[in-house]
């Protein structure tokens, strides 16, 4: 079956521009999450969706950056006002819901702030 | 807060050598812990697993055992392939203090000559 995909796939940006990243998880999955993977952070969890539960937020390093998951399905991640530390690879990942679950990972939008 | 440890890289081999590569942990509860890797050009997958202490993970001629005493989940393979060059992840996640999002080492770099 398909796996979780992510669009798009690359961007380039200007600093201060907002910027949407999508993600389709795998269908049935009911926990959300995303990651960021930079040289600098290595990989870092950002938030993560569960059912209806209000989403755990606790990684957002800042106010500009938001997420959303619509129908319990689709979610964008948002950033406004991007700035160059903004820049890195966005790895969105899905699981039925347990912590011992395996998560898979989509293959991620590579984000370059100039 | 949870945290993982692995061996700096990178880490360079000839083919059919032994493969080490280890990983300590820090955490409150009972954390679940995962290997993944990240083969070039492509996204990030589930390697092995063990979600209590003493079990065994395997996959791919990969192996590693979750030992709570030493707080270790170190990975090892008996003969690698050049087709095993990647970069390899390991990660913990702890249902009582953070849920199932994911805590990642740092990486290591694994390349394997002919």
């Amino acid at each position: 079956g398909a796996g979780v995909s992510q669009s798009p796939s690359n961007k380039v940006t200007e600093k201060g521009k907002d910027v949407e990243l999508r993600c389709d998880p795998i269908s049935g999955h009911t926990a959300l999450y995303w990651y960021r993977q930079s040289l600098g952070q290595g990989l870092e969890f950002l938030i993560y969706f569960q059912g209806n539960s209000a989403p755990d937020k606790s990684g957002l390093p800042s106010d500009r950056f938001s997420a959303e998951r619509t129908g319990g399905s689709v979610s964008t991640l948002t950033i406004q006002r991007t700035q160059q530390e903004d820049s890195a690879v966005y790895l969105c990942a899905s699981s039925f819901y347990h912590y011992t679950d395996t998560q898979y990972f989509g293959p991620g939008t590579r984000l370059t702030v100039l | 807060g949870n945290s993982v440890t692995q061996m700096e890289g990178p880490v360079t081999l000839s083919e059919e050598a032994f493969l080490t590569i280890n990983c300590t942990y820090t955490a409150t509860g009972y954390p679940s812990l995962f290997w993944y890797v990240q083969y070039p050009g492509e996204g990030l997958q589930l390697l092995l697993k063990a979600t209590k202490a003493d079990d065994k993970g395997s996959n791919k001629g990969f192996e590693a055992t979750y030992r709570k005493e030493t707080t270790s989940f170190h990975l090892e393979k008996g003969s690698v392939q050049v087709s095993d060059s990647a970069v390899y992840f390991c990660a913990l996640s702890d249902r009582e203090t953070s849920g199932s999002r994911l805590t990642f080492g740092e990486g290591t770099q694994l390349t394997v000559n002919p």
